[in-house]
């Protein structure tokens, strides 16, 4: 099956920088790439995604990339605000149902 | 709409005591899973349901059973727990390639 590989497992930023999250899946046909946001006690949520047909998606402050041939993604968050803290989850998908997810970040932004 | 609602939100059992996790969603979705979080591992994916009628194993399906009991509802079993089992269990739905959508978990102790 898809193994997703998800680092760093914690990081911790000042207020106004910028954050990045990778992630490297194993198998080459995985097609679907989400990314979920969980705070502390709550359910995961989705705050972007990208299909293989993409290389690059943004909204707002927060992108994603792919490169297909190194079979990686990253999020990318810029101008952190406090709310940005929380754990981030990376997924890959070879069909529209099986999500493999990553470990997750723990992200901290300082004030 | 509520989304995804699942009851209970905890519980406590005993080694060998069986319990169903319900799971119930108003989105009108044709899928819906069920995921374990544990602690540095992210979410797994325990069974899935593409479509009413229709249930298939994730990543980690031994010691449950679900139930899609119709277009709404998909239940998980537990018939002889054990303390491996102690977790927060989160059902998701989704239309097929879309958002998965998840409840609020349910906090699970097996003794």
């Amino acid at each position: 099956g898809e193994n997703v590989e998800q680092h760093p497992s914690t990081l911790s930023v000042q207020e106004g920088d910028s954050a990045v999250i990778k992630c490297t899946y194993s198998d080459s046909a995985s097609n679907y790439f989400p990314w979920y946001k969980q705070e502390l006690g709550k359910r995961p949520q989705l705050i972007i995604d990208i299909r293989s047909n993409v290389g690059e998606k943004k909204d707002q402050r927060i992108a994603v990339t792919l490169n297909k041939t190194a079979k990686h993604f990253s999020l990318h968050i810029t101008e952190t605000q406090p709310e940005d803290s929380a754990v981030y989850f990376c997924a890959a998908s070879l069909n529209d149902y099986k999500l493999s997810f990553g470990a997750g970040t723990t992200v901290t932004v300082r004030a | 709409n509520a989304g995804v609602t699942q009851t209970p939100k905890f519980q406590v059992l005993k080694t060998g005591q069986s319990m169903t996790l319900q799971c119930a969603q108003d989105m009108n979705h044709n899928s819906m899973y069920w995921y374990r979080q544990d602690p540095g591992m992210g979410l797994r994916l325990i069974y899935y349901s593409a479509s009413e009628g229709t249930t298939d194993k994730g990543e980690v399906p031994n010691g449950y059973n679900v139930s899609r009991l119709n277009k709404r509802e998909f239940s998980l079993r537990l018939e002889s727990a054990a303390p491996s089992q102690t977790s927060v269990y989160f059902c998701a739905s989704s239309n097929s390639g879309r958002t998965q959508y998840f409840g609020p978990g349910t906090r699970l102790l097996v003794l």
